[in-house]
């Protein structure tokens, strides 16, 4: 089974700053990687899906890299609304099946 | 638009079923299938399953296996999970989420459903 690990736990940054994000795959995933925003008390919002390609209505400064084992969620210059929980997702096409990894908490520095 | 619209908080005791309903519009139901993710409080998503809307064939997580049954009615483009033999780690919010299969994400999510297991 694919373990999908996220680091840092908790990330403080700026407002105006880049925050990075890491992701990490058991084992290679393709570009099967989605990565998600959650707010509080709100459903997950899809971010990226293919490792690097925006969702509808995605701002710019949200961007995915990285195949196989090792991805990046780059958001470029944070806003207040930014802040939040982010997590990343590998999906196994046949049977579908969906991984997440424990998720990233980005906070206000 | 598309929108997944779920069923209304729920409170059950141990041991009980539970069954939560997601109603889909805004897109041709049968040409994507459902999953069902569950996030218990301060936690992180753990998926549950897949069904296909097409077929209604299913994938269920490992662990709830014999647990957790996933049907759809395509005549009113609903999707349902029932889980039985609650327990208490079972509290959580549920989510429904339109899986897209053929690009490996879930699109549009549901508003959630706070199912609360207790006696």
């Amino acid at each position: 089974e694919i373990v999908m690990t996220q680091s840092p736990a908790t990330l403080s940054v700026s407002p105006g700053e880049r925050a990075t994000l890491s992701c990490r795959a058991s084992q290679s995933v393709s570009s099967n990687l989605a990565w998600y925003q959650q707010k509080p008390g709100q459903a997950p919002r899809l971010l990226i899906y293919g490792a690097s390609t925006r969702a509808t209505g995605i701002p710019a400064r949200f961007s995915g890299s990285g195949s196989g084992t090792e991805f990046t969620l780059t958001i470029s210059s944070l806003q207040s609304e930014d802040f939040a929980v982010y997590y990343c997702q590998q999906y196994n096409n046949w049977p579908p099946k969906v991984t997440f990894g424990q998720g990233t908490r980005l906070e206000i520095k | 638009q598309v929108q997944l619209v779920q069923s209304g908080a729920e409170v059950k005791k141990p041991g009980a079923s539970v069954k939560v309903s997601c109603k889909a519009s805004g897109y041709t139901f049968t040409s994507y299938g459902i999953s069902w993710v569950r996030q218990a409080p301060g936690q992180g998503l753990e998926w549950m399953g897949w069904i296909s809307a097409y077929n209604g064939n299913t994938n269920y997580a490992q662990k709830l296996q014999g647990r957790v049954t996933m049907t759809t009615d395509t005549s009113t483009s609903t999707a349902y999970m029932e889980l039985r033999s609650l327990r208490s780690d079972d509290t959580a919010v549920y989510y429904c989420a339109r899986d897209n299969t053929a690009m490996a994400h879930l699109d549009y999510w549901g508003q959630g459903t706070l199912v609360t297991v207790s006696s």
